[in-house]
């Protein structure tokens, strides 16, 4: 597609259930990233994926989240066992590695709310 | 470690004037430094790209200053409309990480 496209758009999940986010990234682009960001606060690093290469894990917040890319395309974000404070938007980007001056082109992110 | 920060107070201006954002960093030069504009409800859009070897960089009515000394960025809006109102994030790269820090914004809000 032309853009980076998030689904669900919006979630609503018991505490304590497990919710997955897909991440669908533009065509070619070799780089995803995930941040989550809380109301009025800025973007939080949580994972980058880079090719074939390991991903840096760094800025998963608890060994509840996890992810994963497949065939070097798609990407899922699961959260197990929800908490209140897990509730924020979370959102992906993509970006080709050998063209910084692009920039990181966003999705319009899933807002998860955790009752 | 290394901090990125905006004035979390929004800037409100009369149509017309120029918009300045601040961007502040602690410790040492990010190889470049990124801004974004988030309207509500989206992702951020990429803006401008400025290199630590670059002290101006320009885009149509938007002009970025990075000033090492200063470790400092500004971001300006020449004849502001209201249709800049947003939120603009700066973003550094740092040597050795793979990912951007952002900074948490500045809401502008332009008053016709």
């Amino acid at each position: 597609g032309a853009g980076v496209s998030q689904s669900p758009s919006n979630k609503v999940t018991e505490k304590g259930k497990d919710v997955e986010l897909r991440c669908d990234p533009i065509s070619g682009h070799t780089a995803l990233y995930w941040y989550r960001q809380s109301l009025g606060q800025g973007l939080e690093f949580l994972i980058y994926f880079q090719g074939n290469s390991a991903p840096d894990k760094s800025g998963l917040p608890s060994d509840r989240f996890s992810a994963e890319r497949t065939g070097g395309s798609v990407s899922t974000l699961t959260i197990q066992r929800t908490q209140q404070e897990d509730s924020a938007v979370y959102l992906c980007a993509s970006s080709l590695v050998s063209r910084d001056d692009y920039g990181y082109t966003f999705g319009s992110g899933t807002r998860l709310t955790v009752v | 470690s290394q901090k990125i920060e905006q004035n979390s107070e929004a800037l409100n201006i009369q149509e017309g004037k120029t918009a300045t954002l601040t961007c502040n960093y602690t410790n040492y030069s990010p190889a470049y430094l990124q801004w974004y504009r988030q309207d509500p409800g989206r992702g951020p859009v990429f803006l401008l790209l400025i290199r630590e070897n670059e002290k101006e960089k320009r885009k149509e009515r938007l002009k970025v200053t990075f000033d090492t000394t200063l470790k400092q960025s500004l971001f300006h809006i020449t004849a502001s409309q209201p249709a800049d109102s947003a939120t603009y994030l700066c973003a550094q790269k740092d040597t050795g990480r793979r990912a951007l820090t952002f900074g948490s914004g500045t809401r502008l809000q332009v008053q016709p």
